[in-house]
């Protein structure tokens, strides 16, 4: 799958290290969140999603936290593996089923 | 489990010629959505459907491009005629409720 290739910020992290990816959302309206991770080639894979009730929630290896106050999402990945290298879209939504969709973040695990 | 499947993977065309996309969702779910990838504007949603009804079609670029969803496990993106600007990967995605929505591999779609 194609992503925002040229001007996609890139983190680069050294293996066994944890990952932070930052996204800032636009509307103060959205009510619920969603990761997605984007091999090259493939389509977006869901990773953890959060309401707008909660500020942080936990799956494996990885954490969302959720500040409303600045409208800033955060994806965090623990012991960072060479399967991780991907683009990361975060995207949200207004308590529709529309998500709009952030320009993503290329994560490079260096070995 | 199957996931979404898409088809075709990989279309070239020229210029003015129809092209269709195909798309099956994961059976039982509900919701079905055709997104559009371009380096310059991203992930962009073009038109959802529940349970086999066309909610909101807002994103559908223009005239040239139409969705069809006959039944729960087939829908169609048809793009007539096609033009160069077009050429973008086309994603399906499915969801049971609308909220975690689950992607296929996409068409990557070439209009020279």
């Amino acid at each position: 799958g194609e992503s925002v290739g040229l001007h996609l910020p890139t983190l680069s992290v050294q293996e066994g290290d944890n990952s932070i990816i930052n996204c800032a959302y636009s509307n103060s309206a959205s009510d619920y969140f969603i990761w997605y991770k984007q091999e090259s080639g493939k389509g977006p894979q869901f990773i953890i999603d959060i309401r707008s009730n909660m500020d942080k929630r936990q799956g494996q290896r990885v954490t969302v936290l959720l500040n409303k106050t600045v409208k800033h999402l955060s994806l965090q990945i623990a012991a960072t593996q060479p399967g991780d290298s991907a683009v990361y879209f975060c995207a949200e939504t207004p308590g529709t089923y529309k998500y709009i969709f952030g320009t993503g973040t290329r994560l490079k695990v260096l070995a | 489990d199957a996931g979404v499947i898409q088809s075709p993977r990989h279309e070239v065309t020229e210029m003015g010629q129809e092209v269709t996309l195909r798309c099956k969702p994961i059976s039982g779910h509900d919701y079905l959505f055709w997104y559009r990838q371009t380096m310059m504007r991203g992930l962009e949603l073009l038109i959802y459907f529940n349970n086999n009804v066309p909610i909101d079609d807002s994103g559908m670029p223009e005239d040239r491009f139409s969705a069809k969803m006959p039944n729960a496990s087939f829908s169609t993106l048809k793009i007539q005629p096609s033009e160069p600007r077009d050429s973008a990967v086309y994603f399906c995605a499915s969801s049971l409720r609308g909220y975690e929505q689950y992607f296929g591999p996409g068409t990557r779609l070439t209009v020279t």
